[in-house]
């Protein structure tokens, strides 16, 4: 069993629509994060949380530490949100990120 | 700022050749970490740096790939000789020190192998 698990594995939606990407995990963590990559590789840091929630545009990531589980949520999806979505854990133990295999989101028009 | 820099951005090559990934980290970051990222999958580590010394190389395919960070800046990544298997993206991220808990991540190398 993976130290961090993503659900779905794929998701399509329509635009407009709110969408929630799940993340559990089952180490200790200092950090969570969420990350987002488009096609052609390059990974870019969307929010690093260690507790509560935090909001920037459409975009907000809550965490409950003690359910070791975190959702990113996108309200009013827009097509170009279409990308995979990663969540990764610091764990406590050490100085390593974990990551979970990633959400393939698709927006259409 | 100028990100995390790499190169080259694609690389095709035949099997049992030898390949290169240059890396260039955010001015200033100690910590440089490369990762290989397989189809459909999250990125693993492949070796960790702290300045010049490796500190993590407990995933490296010691047989064929290796990794050097010659002066603690710039970071060279070798396959050789390369694989059908090893056709993934080669990412390369950095941070200040291991304790900070964000990477910055560069834009990856895609190699395929023939």
């Amino acid at each position: 069993k993976n130290e961090v698990e993503q659900s779905p594995q794929n998701l399509t939606a329509q635009e407009g629509e709110f969408i929630t990407i799940n993340c559990s995990y089952s180490v200790g963590i200092s950090a969570l994060h969420w990350l987002q990559q488009h096609p052609g590789g390059g990974i870019v840091s969307l929010f690093m949380l260690s507790s509560g929630k935090k909001k920037h545009g459409r975009l907000i990531a809550t965490i409950n530490i003690q359910e070791k589980h975190s959702s990113l949520h996108i309200t009013a999806s827009h097509p170009r949100d279409s990308a995979v979505y990663i969540c990764a854990v610091m764990v406590t133990s050490g100085s390593r990120l974990t990551f979970g295999e990633g959400t393939q989101l698709t927006v259409n028009p | 700022e100028a990100g995390v820099v790499q190169s080259p951005r694609y690389k095709i090559i035949e099997k049992k050749q030898p390949v290169a990934f240059w890396c260039n980290p955010i001015s200033g970051h100690n910590t440089l970490y490369w990762y290989l990222q397989n189809l459909g999958q999250g990125p693993e580590l492949l070796i960790r740096y702290e300045n010049e010394e490796a500190v993590d190389d407990s995933q490296l395919p010691k047989d064929r790939f290796s990794a050097e960070r010659l002066k603690g800046v710039d970071s060279t990544l070798k396959i050789q000789p390369a694989e059908l298997g090893d056709s993934a993206v080669y990412l390369c991220a950095s941070s200040p020190d291991s304790y900070y808990n964000e990477q910055f991540f560069g834009p990856g190398t895609r190699l395929t192998v023939l």
